[in-house]
């Protein structure tokens, strides 16, 4: 059981390139999320998915796309990096019940690097 | 405006002593709380919540209170190790709302000193 898992670790990027930030969860949760989180400050919820082809937005969804075709994948789409994405984004998982008792398990993070 | 804060950015204490986290939050309809313990390089991992029909909640060394007049929380550790200095991280969510639509604070940097 890998739990969350997250690839690359590491990506430097230029600005206006595009990429694909990898998220699968093996635990056969219905919601995933994923977070940014930039230097003394929290997560911040970019895009989020209650299920497979359903996702919304969060708090900062722009400049990115998210799409959820399978339970197990939630991949993070940057579509024209800009130096302002530099940051470690986190995927994370839930069961996905309709109430607030509920508990996220986190991804290790990618740490994107925007020149 | 910012939901949730964590006033103090870092704090420093000795092994063996009592170690206390603030959280303190603005919107009336939170009422699931938890706190989330964060190591260099990894994701944070959850450590303890708490509902808001209880004022306390104990799990080993952690112990998390809950003052809802206040609307504000604390994470007490005791006694606290080492292996504690993390990054711990406080978070909401509402009624309704799935725990992955929760709002979290800026975070809190423990060092325990041996």
């Amino acid at each position: 059981n890998a739990g969350v898992t997250q690839t690359p670790k590491f990506q430097v990027l230029k600005t206006g390139q595009s990429m694909t930030l990898q998220c699968a969860q093996d635990m056969n949760h219905e919601y995933m999320s994923w977070y940014r989180q930039d230097p003394g400050m929290g997560l911040r919820l970019i895009h989020y998915s209650v299920g497979a082809g359903i996702t919304d937005q969060g708090e900062v969804p722009n400049g990115y796309n998210v799409s959820r075709s399978t339970t197990e994948d939630f991949p993070l789409r940057l579509l024209s990096a800009a130096p302002s994405q530099t940051s470690v984004y986190f995927c994370a998982s839930s069961y996905g019940a309709e109430t607030s008792t509920d508990t996220q398990y986190f991804g290790p993070g990618t740490r994107l690097t925007v020149l | 405006d910012q939901q949730v804060k964590q006033n103090s950015p870092s704090l420093s204490v000795q092994e063996g002593r009592i170690s206390i986290l603030n959280c303190d939050y603005t919107n009336s309809m939170f009422d699931y709380f938890l706190w989330y313990k964060k190591y260099p390089a990894e994701g944070p991992t959850f450590l303890i919540s708490i509902s808001s029909i209880k004022d306390k909640n104990e799990d080993g060394r952690f112990t998390v209170f809950l003052n809802k007049s206040a609307k504000h929380l604390s994470l007490h550790i005791v006694p606290s190790q080492p292996g504690d200095s993390a990054v711990y991280f406080c978070a909401a969510s509402a009624p309704n709302t799935n725990a992955g639509k929760s709002t979290f604070g800026d975070g809190t940097t423990l060092t325990v000193k041996p």
